[in-house]
C-alpha cells in the first residue's frame, strides 16, 4: 500500500530563516506530487506541483522554492521566511494529474 | 478562474440526521472531488465524479453532479459523532487546469 510522510509536524521559525519541509511516498512509483498551503478555517492554496523529478510547475509567486531530486520525495524551500508564509503546509500525490489526491498529515509552520 | 464553493459554511445536527452539502462552481469541468478533513490532519478523498456522472455512491455517502446548474451536493446519511469534520469539494476544469478547492463546509454531528 501507498503511504505519504511529512515532517516535521510542527516548525516555528523566526522572520528571515530558511526553511525545508520534506514530503516522501512510499509503495508507488512516479507519482504527481503537489504542495498545498492552507490558511486557518479556509481553502486550500495549490503552490507548486510536479509530475517528474526536477519538472516543478510553480503556481503563486511567492518567496518558496519546491524541488524534486528523486521520483518520490518533493521539498519545499523558502531563504527567508515572511510573516506571511505561516500556515499549514499539506503534500499530496495522486496517479492521474488533477484526479484523485492522497495527502500527507500536514505541517504547521508559525513564523515569529 | 472556477471556484468549488460550499454551501453552508458550517452545519450542526444532532447524530442519525442526514446532512447535506452543497458545492457550486463557474467553469466547465472535468471532474469533480469531495474530500474531508479532521481538525489538524491532512485531507481525506472520499469520492470523485466526472462530469458525465449524475450520481454516485459509497457507503453513506452519496454525491450528486448537476453540470446543467454548475452544482454538486454530498449526503451523508445517518450521520454520526465521527463525521464531525470540514468537508471540501475541489473542482478539475476539462481544459487540463489545476484542482481548486473551495473554503469548505464545517460539519458538527452531535451525539
Amino acid at each position: 500500500s501507498q503511504t505519504i510522510h511529512q515532517w516535521p509536524a510542527t516548525l516555528v521559525q523566526p522572520v528571515g530563516s530558511p526553511l525545508s519541509l520534506e514530503c516522501t511516498v512510499e509503495g508507488t512509483s512516479n507519482p504527481n506530487l503537489y504542495w498545498y498551503r492552507q490558511a486557518a478555517g479556509r481553502g486550500l492554496q495549490l503552490l507548486f506541483y510536479s509530475v517528474g523529478i526536477g519538472q516543478i510547475s510553480s503556481e503563486v509567486p511567492q518567496n518558496l522554492s519546491a524541488s524534486r531530486p528523486q521520483d518520490r520525495q518533493f521539498i519545499l524551500s523558502s531563504k527567508k521566511l515572511l510573516l506571511s508564509d505561516s500556515g499549514f503546509y499539506l503534500c499530496a500525490w495522486g496517479r492521474g494529474l488533477w484526479e484523485t489526491q492522497y495527502f500527507g498529515p500536514g505541517t504547521r509552520l508559525l513564523v515569529l | 478562474s472556477q471556484q468549488g464553493e460550499e454551501d453552508p459554511q458550517a452545519l450542526s445536527i444532532q447524530e442519525g440526521e442526514n446532512a447535506t452539502m452543497n458545492c457550486s462552481y463557474k467553469t466547465s469541468i472535468n471532474n469533480l472531488q469531495w474530500y474531508r478533513q479532521n481538525s489538524g490532519r491532512g485531507l481525506v478523498h472520499l469520492i470523485l465524479i466526472r462530469s458525465n456522472e449524475r450520481e454516485k455512491h459509497s457507503g453513506r455517502l452519496r454525491v450528486t453532479l448537476d453540470t446543467s446548474k454548475k452544482s454538486s451536493s454530498l449526503l451523508i446519511t445517518a450521520s454520526r459523532a465521527a463525521d464531525t469534520a470540514s468537508y471540501f469539494c475541489a473542482t478539475a476544469d476539462n481544459q487540463g487546469g489545476k484542482l481548486i478547492f473551495g473554503q469548505g463546509t464545517e460539519l458538527s454531528v452531535k451525539p
